[in-house]
């Protein structure tokens, strides 16, 4: 139980394209799902905070207009990185809460490996 | 700020051994700890969790300390093998809404 998909699992597209990312909660519905990024070797970043039917709760510095986040339903979550540059180049992971015995617990997603030319 | 941070970016253990894998926390707040793996190119893999009503928390293999005295949260993993090579982060949960800190990260390698 508690899976978490994203698709896709690799993306390269030229700049200033935009590229949509899913992220779903398979046999589970997610009462909240997040957002991250990770550079090589460092850490997760949280992005922002994504509720079913109410606005993201984006983290200080990152842009809402930049990085826009639907929550269409309990199940899926999408990430849409606007007019992509190089420098959005990164490994971007989701996770969703509310599976598992835990329901505070937050499992991932396989993460989504952007690359923009 | 507050933050979550690991003694040691690295960690090299012989297949066999035990490993132990540290963390510090600074938010004494926080009430809900969380050990991940993640393997090159993947996404973090839960692998056990403690809240702070508890000292010790043991799943398969592995082992959570928690010393809430001095902000200390530790990994244990008992017969390390090659399959344990990964990257190892605390996580940290902050506030009501689930929103989770991670620490910088450990990358445990196991020599065969």
């Amino acid at each position: 139980g508690a899976v978490v998909s994203q698709h896709p699992s690799r993306v390269i597209c030229k700049s200033g394209t935009s590229v949509k990312i899913e992220c779903r909660s398979l046999d589970f519905q997610a009462t909240t799902m997040f957002w991250y990024r990770q550079f090589p070797k460092q850490s997760l970043m949280l992005m922002a905070t994504s509720n079913e039917g109410s606005k993201a709760t984006y983290e200080q510095g990152v842009e809402k207009d930049k990085f826009l986040i639907n929550h269409a339903s309990l199940t899926l979550s999408t990430l849409t990185v606007t007019s992509a540059h190089p420098e959005d180049s990164s490994f971007y992971i989701c996770s969703a809460m509310g599976g598992g015995e835990n329901q505070e617990t937050q499992y991932f997603g396989p993460g989504t490996r952007l690359l923009v030319l | 700020g507050e933050s979550v941070g690991l003694h040691l970016p690295t960690l090299s253990v012989q297949e066999g051994d035990n490993s132990i894998i540290n963390c510090a926390y600074s938010n004494s707040a926080s009430d809900y700890f969380i050990w991940y793996k993640q393997e090159s190119g993947k996404g973090p893999q839960f692998i056990i969790d403690i809240r702070s009503n508890m000292d010790k928390r043991q799943g398969q293999r592995v082992t959570v300390l928690l010393n809430k005295t001095v902000k200390h949260l530790s990994l244990q993993i008992a017969a390390t093998q090659p399959g344990d090579s990964a990257v190892y982060f605390c996580a940290e949960k902050v506030g009501q809404g689930g929103k989770l800190i991670f620490g910088q990260g450990t990358e445990l390698s196991v020599k065969p």
